[in-house]
């Protein structure tokens, strides 16, 4: 079965600091796997975008990483900002159809 | 570009009431899509069109009709609203079926059916 599961489910960090947050999944045949912001009431916007041979991807403060063999990707978010504030959903691309994983809620508290 | 546009914002039905979602894309994009998202899971796809008078089942599709009658629009129906369908939908399009660029969400409708 096709799945993406994200870890944490939540995290809290201060303000300035750094996080990483962490994706598998087991989906075929795979095609990219990409990261989204969600931010609250609002329809998820698109960060990064991999394919298979691709192994890092940066947009400003967000970096993500992709280990094709594992199956594993992070996002890692530098000096985070209150705005930074989201659910971070990881989805993989297969065939017709996106997968998504349940997202990492982060909330940035001064 | 306007982007993906979905009306209406909320909406609250009774059990047994049909209604139509209305979404669309000014981008000319071949491919569109609807998702639920319900607490606690990842966003579920209902149907999805690879371009006008195509369209497919997703992983959640019962209790939901879907058509594509041009490449702009893509209305979901809800035949006889049930609770099990309050959710906030999502439509989506992407450049073209492939799927390797980016994709492009509507703002959501939050829909209560009682």
């Amino acid at each position: 079965k096709n799945q993406v599961e994200q870890s944490p489910q939540s995290l809290i960090i201060l303000e300035g600091k750094n996080c990483t947050l962490q994706c598998n999944y087991t989906v075929s045949p795979f095609s990219n796997l990409r990261w989204y912001k969600q931010d609250t009431g609002r329809g998820p916007v698109s960060l990064t975008i991999m394919t298979f041979s691709e192994n890092t991807k940066s947009n400003g403060r967000y970096t993500a990483t992709l280990d094709a063999d594992t199956k594993q990707s992070s996002l890692h978010i530098t000096a985070s900002q209150l705005s930074d504030s989201a659910s971070y959903i990881c989805v993989v691309s297969a065939g017709n159809q996106f997968y998504f994983g349940t997202g990492t809620s982060l909330t940035v508290i001064p | 570009n306007a982007g993906v546009t979905q009306t209406p914002k909320f909406q609250v039905l009774k059990t047994g009431q049909s209604m139509t979602l209305q979404c669309a894309q000014d981008m000319n994009h071949e491919y569109m899509s609807w998702y639920r998202q319900d607490p606690g899971m990842g966003l579920r796809l209902i149907h999805y069109s690879v371009g006008a008078g195509i369209t497919d089942q997703g992983e959640v599709p019962n209790g939901y009709n879907v058509s594509r009658s041009t490449t702009e629009d893509f209305p979901l129906r809800l035949l006889s609203a049930a609770p099990s369908q309050t959710s906030v939908y999502f439509c989506a399009s992407n450049p073209d079926r492939t799927l390797q660029e980016t994709q492009y969400f509507g703002p959501g409708t939050r829909l209560l059916v009682l």
